[in-house]
C-alpha cells in the first residue's frame, strides 16, 4: 500500500499570503496525485488532478507541483474562501491512498 | 456534469449489515467511470472503500476487503455498498463519488453529499 504522508497537519496563514502544502509519498506515483478541498460540513471538492491540472472551475491561484513522490499545492493569494481542509490522494496504484490532510487556518 | 446522491440507513445496530446505495443521475453508469465509496469518521480524514465498474469488476480495501460488498444495478443507473458485522469504528459520513477510467483509473470527479451512518445499539 502506498502511504500518503501530507505537512504540516496545520497551517495558519494570513488573508492573501501564500500558502503552501506538502504531500508525500511513501512509493513513486508519477503524476497519478489529485488535490481536494473540504470546507466544513461540506462534500470533497477536486481542486487538482495530474498533478498540476486544475479541476474545472478552479481559480488560478490555486496551483499543483511535483512528481514521483514528492507534490506541492500552492495557494498564491489566500481568499476568505479558501480556509478548508486539503488533502491529496494516489491513484497510481490500487488500493487508493489519501492523505492526513492539512488544515488551513486563519492566523 | 455527474449528479450523485447516497441513500440509506442514519442507525444500525452493531453486529448488523448496512447497505447504502448512490443514485446516478445526468450520467448513464454504463461510461467511462467507475463508482467508488469513501468514508469519514467523525473529524478525521477520508478513507477509499472500493470501487465498482459498471461490469461489475470490483477493488476494495484490502482493510475492509472481507465485509464490503460493491455491486451495480444498470437499470436503476445506481450502485450498493454493503458493509457486514459494522461496529463503532464504522461510524462515518459515507460519501459516493465518480472515478474516471479510461486507460487506467483516475481522480474522483464528482461527490455526492454523504450519507452519515451512526453504529450505536
Amino acid at each position: 500500500e502506498i502511504v500518503m504522508t501530507q505537512s504540516p497537519a496545520t497551517l495558519s496563514v494570513s488573508p492573501g499570503e501564500r500558502a503552501t502544502l506538502s504531500c508525500r509519498a511513501s512509493q513513486n506515483v508519477g503524476s497519478y496525485l489529485g488535490w481536494y478541498q473540504q470546507k466544513p460540513g461540506q462534500t470533497p471538492r477536486l481542486l487538482i488532478y495530474g498533478a498540476s491540472t486544475r479541476a474545472t472551475g478552479i481559480a488560478a491561484r490555486f496551483s499543483g507541483s511535483g512528481s514521483g513522490t514528492e507534490f506541492t499545492l500552492t495557494i498564491s493569494s489566500l481568499q476568505s474562501e479558501d480556509f478548508a481542509v486539503y488533502y491529496c490522494q494516489q491513484y497510481r496504484d490500487w488500493p487508493l491512498t489519501f492523505g492526513g490532510g492539512t488544515k488551513v487556518e486563519i492566523k | 456534469q455527474v449528479q450523485l446522491q447516497e441513500s440509506g440507513p442514519g442507525l444500525v445496530k452493531p453486529s448488523e449489515t448496512v447497505s447504502l446505495t448512490c443514485a446516478v443521475s445526468a450520467y448513464s453508469i454504463r461510461s467511462d467511470y467507475f463508482w467508488g465509496w469513501i468514508r469519514q469518521p467523525p473529524g478525521k480524514g477520508l478513507e477509499w472503500i472500493g470501487t465498482v465498474s459498471h461490469s461489475g469488476t470490483t477493488f476494495y480495501n484490502p482493510s475492509l476487503r472481507s465485509r464490503v460488498t460493491l455491486s451495480v444495478d444498470t437499470s436503476k443507473n445506481q450502485f450498493s455498498l454493503r458493509l457486514s458485522s459494522v461496529t463503532a469504528a464504522d461510524t462515518a459520513v459515507y460519501y459516493c463519488a465518480s472515478q474516471y477510467c479510461r486507460g487506467g483509473c483516475y481522480q474522483f470527479d464528482y461527490w455526492g453529499q454523504g450519507a452519515l451512518v451512526t453504529v450505536s445499539s
